[in-house]
């Protein structure tokens, strides 16, 4: 089975600080991405990458940066966190090609206060 | 006009009805499509792939109307199990772009 870890279930921070999230994969898919999900807006993706050293803008990147330093470790960092990135983060991986599905970590839950 | 649109419900349906939900799609280049179930705050988790030829998984049927850009989801005997959103999936390759619909919630009721 495949194993997307996400490491913070749920973070509570201030806002201006630096925040961290992230992503592991053991099933060395090429393509990782970060998405969030709000009530009633469904799952926007913010980056995407599809290698390491490589990453790619989503629909929704502003505040957002991110990190593939190796393939199975995905990280999103909001440099300085804001009350309206207050959401749930969903990290995801998947194998190229058109058939492959796309797996989940189970989500951060992030308060912004 | 969204790239993926799904009614987003709820459809409140009695244990042992059958239901289905619609998905349409706006790009006809569009290469793969799937069905996943998100329960209330947990991650979305595939439920079926859906095929050119339409795909059967027990009580779950899944089809594609590429003529009409559109796929179906058809659940029969639902269970109270079933109560979850689902959330319509297009693979577009020329992009290689996932696209998700907002989904559909299902509330089956005794």
């Amino acid at each position: 089975d495949v194993k997307v870890t996400q490491s913070s279930r749920y973070l509570v921070k201030r806002t201006g600080e630096k925040v961290f999230l992230e992503c592991v994969q053991d099933m060395d898919h090429e393509n990782m991405f970060w998405y969030r999900q709000d009530p009633g807006l469904g799952l926007r993706l913010i980056y995407f990458s599809y290698d390491v050293k490589m990453k790619e803008k989503g629909d929704i990147p502003e505040g957002y940066s991110v990190s593939r330093e190796k393939k199975e470790r995905f990280s999103l960092i909001l440099e300085s966190a804001s009350t309206n990135q207050t959401s749930m983060y969903l990290c995801a991986s998947r194998a190229g090609g058109s058939g492959n599905t796309i797996y989940f970590g189970e989500g951060s839950w992030l308060t912004v206060v | 006009r969204k790239e993926v649109e799904q009614d987003p419900g709820p459809f409140n349906v009695p244990e042992g009805a059958t239901v289905a939900f619609n998905c349409t799609y706006s790009n006809s280049a569009s290469q793969s499509f799937f069905w996943y179930r998100q329960d209330c705050r947990k991650e979305p988790k595939l439920l079926m792939s859906v095929y050119s030829s339409g795909n059967e998984d027990g009580r779950f049927t899944a089809q594609l109307n590429r003529a009409s850009q559109y796929i179906s989801l058809l659940i029969r005997d639902s269970k109270l199990s079933d109560s979850a959103t689902y959330l319509c999936v297009v693979f577009t390759g020329t992009a290689s772009k996932l696209t998700f619909g907002t989904g559909t919630r299902l509330q089956v009721t005794l």
